[in-house]
């Protein structure tokens, strides 16, 4: 299986919301409501941001949701706060798990 | 707190083996899967396989499969990350994380870097 799709960069201004998308197939996104969302710092781990599509660990800002449209799904960050300038990841659980593309998301 | 602490960077030359590890503290070992998950440099997140600490059943990705292996020690609460033989372009960092349909929370990462 190939790795999710995302878009490589998306940019917003501080205030504005913006949505990153993860687009797979019937067999992994679109068939499980197992698509989770992790935001990654330079030169830091990994950080869970929403699990089960739309959950928020506790802890996370509720500026992020997360949400799911047949095959693919989204992240959307309200708000935009220059400590949201990251890289995004999506996931999907089958039998195994897959990672998306990546986005960079820039706060101008 | 729960906790995933993993070993140290790591320099090693082609062909020469290695096992890397990780801790878990905080909760009952058993209960979740642990992941492997590489980030070669400037890249993205790749899923490598995972492990039940209980039964130490594995699961790997087809990318990886043959090419490392994960174990597991559940009296001592650790997780490990071998390879036989390494080359090149075993280059990258290592994160474990605790698993279920997510991955949470991650190890801090373990730098491998093969050169001769």
């Amino acid at each position: 299986q190939s790795a999710l799709t995302q878009p490589a960069s998306v940019s917003g201004s501080p205030g504005q919301s913006i949505t990153i998308s993860c687009t797979g197939t019937s067999s992994d996104v679109g068939g499980y409501n197992y698509v989770s969302w992790y935001q990654q710092h330079p030169g830091k781990a990994p950080k869970l941001m929403i699990y089960d599509v739309s959950n928020r660990p506790s802890g996370v800002s509720n500026r992020f949701s997360g949400s799911k449209s047949g095959n693919t799904a989204s992240l959307t960050i309200s708000g935009l706060q220059a400590e949201d300038e990251a890289d995004y990841y999506c996931s999907s659980y089958t039998s195994s798990s897959f990672f998306g593309t990546g986005t960079k998301v820039t706060v101008l | 707190e729960v906790q995933l602490v993993q070993s140290g960077a790591e320099v090693k030359k082609p062909g020469e083996s290695l096992r890397i590890s990780c801790k878990g503290s905080g909760y009952s070992f058993t209960s979740y899967w642990i992941s492997w998950v590489r980030q070669m440099p400037g890249k993205g997140l790749e899923w490598m396989g995972r492990i039940d600490p209980s039964d130490s059943y594995t699961n790997y990705s087809p990318s990886f499969q043959g090419h490392v292996t994960i174990s597991a020690d559940k009296s001592i609460s650790t997780a490990y990350l071998q390879w036989s033989s390494l080359k090149a372009s075993d280059t990258a960092m290592y994160y474990c994380a605790r698993a279920s349909d997510w991955f949470d929370p991650w190890g801090q990462g373990t730098l491998v870097t093969v050169s001769s």
